[in-house]
């Protein structure tokens, strides 16, 4: 149980295009999902938390413009990277919680390789 | 902030060696300590965790306990095997209502048969 799936797993687009990175929750409902993203030999850094059906809360110094975040309903929630340039090149990952104080777990995705041209 | 500081890597070990990575945090209070593993190829799994201080984590024949006095929660397994091929992370969770991770930098370690 307690599955997390990402879509695409990898994707290289051109420079200022926009690409759309999906995280949905297999078998349970995720009140809360985040967004990380990881360097090559660096460790995750979250970028955002969200809570279904309201607005995400970014942490300092990422751009809310650049990276969108929806969380429409309890098992999905995207990531729109606009206006992609070679440098939001990452490996992007996402984790869901079911939420409430005994149920604290992140579940994790397997990661999205974006890749900007 | 909070931050957690973990060995550098990569580790690489023959098989049935003992492992250590090292981890130590800063944080305020008593966070939640945590180690993650990452397989090629998937997503981070929880490999074992810690609330308190004093209490020891432990799965899949990993240990790692919780030392408030030194502020560390090192790993340790008594015999790798390949299959324990992984990156592994140490990560802990603040005091409180937040659900922020806080991640080292991860640790790469190779078992050889």
């Amino acid at each position: 149980g307690a599955v997390v799936s990402q879509h695409p797993s990898w994707v290289i687009c051109k420079s200022g295009t926009s690409v759309k990175i999906e995280c949905r929750s297999l078998d349970f409902q995720a009140t809360t999902m985040f967004w990380y993203r990881q360097f090559p030999k660096q460790s995750l850094m979250l970028m955002a938390t969200s809570n279904e059906g309201s607005k995400a809360t970014y942490e300092q110094g990422v751009e809310k413009d650049k990276f969108l975040i929806n969380h429409a309903s309890l098992t999905l929630s995207t990531l729109t990277v606009t206006s992609a340039h070679p440098e939001d090149s990452s490996f992007y990952i996402c984790s869901a919680s079911p939420g409430g104080q005994l149920l604290r777990e992140q579940y994790f995705g397997p990661g999205t390789r974006l890749t900007v041209t | 902030g909070d931050s957690v500081t973990q060995m550098e890597g990569p580790v690489t070990l023959s098989e049935e060696a003992f492992l250590t990575i090292n981890c130590t945090y800063t944080a305020t209070g008593y966070p939640s300590l945590f180690w993650y593993v990452q397989y090629p190829g998937e997503g981070l799994q929880l490999l074992l965790k810690a609330t308190k201080a004093d209490d020891k984590g432990s799965n899949k024949g990993f240990e790692a306990t919780y030392r408030k006095e030194t502020t560390s929660f090192h790993l340790e397994k008594g015999s790798v095997q390949v299959s324990d091929s992984a990156v592994y992370f140490c990560a802990l969770r603040s005091q409180g209502g937040s659900e922020k991770l806080v991640f080292g930098k991860g640790t790469k370690l190779t078992v050889n048969p």
